[in-house]
């Protein structure tokens, strides 16, 4: 059975920039939620969606944006780009939005000049 | 309310001895409460995880040990290996709420040979 898959694994963009990164969940898995990674701050809750629709979202700006698919993909954007914005972006995947367990992607690392 | 507070922020020992991570939560409404480890390049994978209704779980060489009164809960590492070299991270999320999984700052362990 195939993990979650993320898209690039790595890039790198400059200030006011946009970025998309895709994941691709484990196959039957319907909520995808996103995490930004960074040394200072650890695994911060970016947001979920189970069926297409965002179910919960953490506190970071508008800049930050994401969708699914009807085939569970999910998408996540970040518009004109910061600095800080810089870190791992991790999608994990989970069979319902009740299930405690969370599978990993390897992450989307972006480093932003 | 929503922090997972996590300590120590690294650790070395030897091959063969016991690392212990702590953490404490503050949310009661938290009800399940898993370890991730995270491999340089790879995204965390679930590790091992408890409900509130135990006070301890056993996997292999992994425990965890949970004091619910105290609301902190810690993972015990048995006869540790070079393998085990990786970054620990506790989180804690509340009933029927797996994306709004709370991480803690994660620890980084080496495990000298």
């Amino acid at each position: 059975k195939a993990g979650v898959t993320q898209t690039p694994r790595y890039l790198i963009k400059t200030r006011g920039q946009q970025v998309t990164l895709s994941c691709s969940p484990i196959s039957g898995h319907r909520s995808v939620s996103w995490y930004q990674q960074t040394p200072g701050q650890g695994l911060q809750f970016l947001f979920e969606y189970f069926s297409e629709t965002q179910r919960n979202k953490g506190n970071f700006p508008g800049r930050f944006s994401g969708r699914q698919f009807s085939n569970s993909r999910s998408e996540m954007n970040v518009s004109t780009l910061e600095l800080g914005d810089s870190a791992l972006y991790l999608c994990a995947s989970s069979l319902t939005t009740s299930s405690g367990e969370l599978f990993f992607g390897e992450g989307s690392r972006l480093t932003v000049l | 309310q929503q922090q997972v507070k996590q300590s120590p922020q690294s650790l070395i020992v030897q091959k063969g001895g016991i690392p212990i991570i702590n953490c404490a939560y503050e949310n009661t409404a938290f009800d399940y409460f898993p370890w991730y480890q995270q491999f340089p390049g790879k995204g965390p994978a679930l590790l091992i995880a408890i409900r509130p209704d135990v006070s301890e779980k056993k996997e292999g060489r992994f425990t965890i040990s949970f004091n619910k009164s105290a609301k902190q809960f810690s993972l015990h590492i048995m006869d540790s290996q070079p393998g085990d070299s990786a970054t620990y991270f506790c989180a804690a999320s509340p009933r029927g709420g797996g994306f709004k999984t709370i991480f803690g700052a994660g620890t980084r362990l080496f495990v000298k040979a």
